[in-house]
């Protein structure tokens, strides 16, 4: 089955301070990949997704980026300010078929 | 539209007992998928239904099971319970359609004593 890794677990920066969250999957045949945050105490929620059929997305302060070739994938957010604090989770599925698989969370502290 | 609702918020059980979350989606959503999230593990895929029917299982046990009734709610039951099991059950709803965005619900906080 799909295996996705994060990286890293914890990450602090300052704010104003870039921020970057790293996810690499197995199934080649993956094709669909969003990524949710979820502040404490909170329900995940959908940041912003990306399909294979593109290179990178953007949303504001927030981006992500798919290398296919690598299965690889990343979320980079940009003027980080202290409301970004939050755990943070990539996935992977497979078009038409409902099993997510997440990594692990990422948990992030926007230092004011 | 309401949001995804699950039900009850928190629950204590004892090891051994059985327990039994719901989980209602959002209005029209006919797909709904259940998770486990603890924090060493983060969001473990359970299962997912659609339509009455399973259609995808995550790697748990057999004591965890689920079932959708026609008006697309959902159950999760967990028998046998054991201390591991405790974590947060969070579901999950989704539009019919390709790669659709999965609303969660609260989640129920089961802790196991």
């Amino acid at each position: 089955g799909e295996n996705v890794e994060q990286h890293p677990s914890t990450l602090s920066v300052q704010e104003g301070d870039s921020a970057v969250i790293k996810c690499t999957y197995s199934d080649s045949a993956s094709n669909y990949f969003p990524w949710y945050k979820q502040e404490l105490g909170k329900r995940p929620q959908l940041i912003i997704d990306i399909r294979s059929n593109v290179g990178e997305k953007k949303d504001q302060r927030i981006a992500v980026t798919l290398n296919k070739t690598a299965k690889h994938f990343s979320l980079h957010i940009t003027e980080t300010q202290p409301e970004d604090s939050a755990v943070y989770f990539c996935a992977a599925s497979i078009g038409g078929y409902q099993k997510v698989t997440f990594g692990i969370g990422t948990k992030l502290q926007v230092i004011p | 539209k309401a949001g995804v609702t699950q039900t009850p918020r928190y629950l204590i059980k004892t090891r051994g007992q059985q327990v039994t979350l719901s989980c209602s989606p959002i209005s029209g959503h006919r797909s709904v998928s259940w998770y486990q999230q603890t924090p060493g593990q983060g969001l473990q895929f359970l299962f997912e239904y659609f339509s009455e029917t399973q259609r995808n299982k995550g790697n748990f046990p057999g004591r965890f099971s689920g079932r959708q009734f026609s008006n697309s709610r959902s159950e999760m039951n967990v028998s046998t319970l054991e201390l591991g099991d405790s974590a947060l059950y969070l579901c999950a709803s989704r539009r019919t359609g390709e790669n659709t965005e999965a609303f969660f619900g609260q989640g129920t906080r089961l802790t196991v004593v």
